[in-house]
């Protein structure tokens, strides 16, 4: 099985900060990841698709990179609907991991 | 808009047996490849159980292998997941989710969730 790791675990910022997430794959996964957004009570949200693919509807702030093993999410300045928590997934094998999440708290 | 509702969540005894279903509405069902993934309280995602779309591909995690059972009717544009020999790990909100396209085993859209509760 493919582990996903994600740092950090969680991450106090402020409004208008630029905030990076990284997840590290324990083995190679291509560009077959996906980030989640999710907010207490609710179903996750799909942000970035194939590592840097934005998916439909979502604000251009947020953005995806990496490939192989090593991937990024960056949100460029941080709005009061980004608190929450992120998730990574790889897509690229069975069964499909996601990482531990990270807890995006307000300063 | 597409639309994806689970139902059949509730308190069971562990051993028991649950039949949680997932109504599609908003797309054409039958095109897409289906997952359950579950969150335990307080606790992160895990992908449980995967159907194409011909329903001849079927994927478990080894967690539920042997235990619970994915299904579709696309007639009824439902899915389902049989969870027969229950165990107290298995409480979790059950997600039903759509493939983003075909294969590509990521997920475009969730429903709201169902609770299973399994306690004695």
């Amino acid at each position: 099985d493919i582990q996903m790791t994600q740092s950090p675990s969680s991450v106090s910022a402020s409004v208008g900060d630029r905030v990076t997430i990284t997840c590290r794959a324990s083995q190679g996964t291509s560009s077959w990841l996906a980030w989640y957004q999710q907010k207490p009570g609710k179903a996750p949200k799909l942000l970035i698709y194939a590592a840097s693919s934005l998916q439909s509807g979502v604000p251009s702030r947020f953005s995806g990179s990496g490939s192989g093993t090593d991937f990024t999410l960056t949100i460029s300045s941080l709005q009061p609907e980004d608190f929450a928590t992120y998730y990574c997934q790889q897509a690229y094998s069975f069964p499909i991991t996601f990482g531990q999440g990270t807890r995006l708290e307000i300063k | 808009q597409v639309q994806l509702v689970e139902s059949g969540g509730g308190l069971v005894k562990p051993g028991g047996s649950l039949r949680l279903s997932c109504a599609a509405s908003g797309f054409t069902f039958s095109d897409y490849y289906m997952s359950w993934i579950r969150q335990a309280p307080g606790k992160g995602l895990e992908w449980v159980s995967y159907i194409s779309s011909s329903g001849r591909t079927i994927h478990y995690a080894d967690s539920v292998k042997g235990r619970f059972t994915i299904s579709r009717d696309d007639a009824k544009n439902s899915l389902y997941l049989q969870m027969n020999s229950l165990r107290a790990e298995d409480t979790a909100v059950y997600y039903c989710a759509r493939d983003h396209y075909s294969s590509s085993y990521d997920f475009d859209s969730w429903g709201p969730g169902t609770l299973v509760t399994v306690s004695s």
